[in-house]
């Protein structure tokens, strides 16, 4: 499959650590968020979503939290496993419009 | 209930051809976007497609094209081919309630691998 984690910033973790990958959005007026993963050869996959109401929302080893004062959205994955080697992607959206935009990405790599 | 699919999956053009690619849509949903992907970057909007009427369009010529269908399902159509269009396309489908279908989960699809030569 296509590797789509070329040239991207990579962040390497031991296999049972807790990940936390970064993302930094543009434009203030996006109310909100969603952060895909990517795996070789497959297109985007959803992992969670929040509101630009909201600072922090959980799911299953996964946590997003939103600080709109810096613009900083961060992807917690805890207790990471080799399944989560993927490039993991930030995408904001602003009000009515029908278009994600989309970040560069992030390419974690676990180790076992 | 199945996924977004997406056809071909791979295919090589030489600059000034023309192609046609397909994708169907995720049952229930009733939007369909279009993202094109360079390699090692994210997604780049190309347009949306709701009621079979282009419902907003990112920053691409207009030799990028598209239809969307009764059923959903919907064509990415791209005319007088050059090298720079060589990249993987997604189609992304949702549900939305609204000609204004922002906010709302993307489904993508695996793709379609672009090479123009």
């Amino acid at each position: 499959g296509e590797n789509v984690g070329l040239h991207l910033p990579t962040l390497s973790v031991q296999e049972g650590d807790n990940s936390i990958i970064n993302c930094a959005y543009s434009n203030s007026a996006s109310d909100y968020f969603i952060w895909y993963k990517q795996e070789s050869g497959k297109g985007p996959q959803f992992i969670i979503d929040i509101r630009s109401n909201m600072d922090k929302r959980q799911g299953q080893r996964v946590t997003v939290l939103l600080n709109k004062t810096v613009k900083h959205l961060s992807l917690q994955i805890a207790a990471t496993q080799p399944g989560d080697s993927a490039v993991y992607f930030c995408a904001e959206n602003k009000g009515s419009q029908g278009n994600l935009i989309f970040g560069k990405g992030t390419k974690l790599s676990v180790k076992p | 209930e199945t996924g977004v699919t997406q056809s071909p999956t791979h295919l090589i053009k030489t600059r000034g051809q023309q192609v046609t690619l397909r994708c169907s849509s995720q049952s229930g949903h009733n939007t369909v976007s279009w993202y094109q992907q360079a390699l090692g970057q994210g997604p780049q909007f190309i347009f949306q497609y709701y009621r079979e009427e282009e419902n907003g369009r990112g920053n691409f010529p207009p030799r990028f094209s598209g239809l969307q269908f009764p059923n959903y399902s919907s064509e990415l159509n791209v005319n007088a081919l050059e090298l720079d269009d060589s990249a993987l396309y997604l189609c992304a489908s949702s549900r939305a309630s609204g000609v204004r279908s922002g906010a709302n989960v993307l489904t993508f699809g695996a793709g379609s691998r672009l090479t123009v030569l």
